[in-house]
């Protein structure tokens, strides 16, 4: 089956680093995304994995190992408006279908 | 600018009612989905389409209903079919079937 498990909710404080953990089982794989998304808004593209390793975007990181399946979003220096929903999804081998996990609500505190 | 637009940004529907959430893009995207947003569960694909006149079914695709009339819109009917209605719905888009997505700002659903 299909299945993508991230945590529910995290809480980190202003200036300090969060990593945000995505395992998955899927039927294959093709790529792996996170996507940011504010309360009641669009989701927005910040990363895309399809190579195992480190990809590092400014303050933003993902990281992939295919033979583990599991990916992380590192956030540095956090900021108050980085408090959001992040979503992990996958894109099949067969190109038909992302697999989205059930996302993770980070709360930045002063 | 391009972009996704979905509208209304709010919608209520009384048992029995059809109703349809507009979604329009101008990024020239082949391909648009709609996903229904749940707490605590991750976005379910209800309906895709690859290019104009031509859409498939996700997987929740029972009590829904869309059409690909234009390149730029793809509008999704919520019928009466659908018992439990109340969601948040996001119209999305991509350049090709599965390429990266872009998202619009999302419909709310509610029953009366």
């Amino acid at each position: 089956g299909q299945n993508i498990d991230q945590p529910t909710e995290m809480t980190a404080t202003e200036g300090a680093i969060v990593q945000i953990n995505c395992t998955y089982q899927t039927s294959g794989f093709n790529g792996l995304f996170w996507y940011q998304q504010h309360a009641g808004e669009a989701p927005t593209f910040l990363s895309y994995n399809v190579l195992d390793g480190l990809e590092e975007k400014g303050r933003f990181s993902s990281f992939l190992s295919r033979s583990k399946g599991y990916s992380y979003l590192l956030l540095k220096e956090l900021q108050m408006k980085d408090s959001a929903s992040y979503l992990c999804a996958v894109r099949d081998n067969y190109g038909q279908n992302f697999v989205f996990g059930p996302g993770t609500r980070l709360s930045v505190l002063p | 600018d391009g972009g996704i637009t979905q509208s209304p940004k709010y919608l209520f529907r009384k048992e029995g009612q059809n109703v349809t959430l507009s979604c329009e893009q101008n990024l020239n995207h082949d391909a648009m989905y709609w996903y229904r947003q749940d707490p605590g569960q991750g976005l379910r694909l209800i309906y895709y389409s690859q290019i104009v006149n031509d859409f498939q079914k996700g997987d929740i695709a029972e009590g829904y209903s869309v059409s690909r009339e234009k390149k730029e819109s793809f509008p999704l009917t919520v019928t009466s079919a659908q018992k439990n209605p109340t969601a948040f719905y996001l119209c999305a888009s991509s350049i090709a079937l599965n390429e990266k997505l872009f998202f619009g700002s999302g419909t709310q659903l509610s029953v009366l």
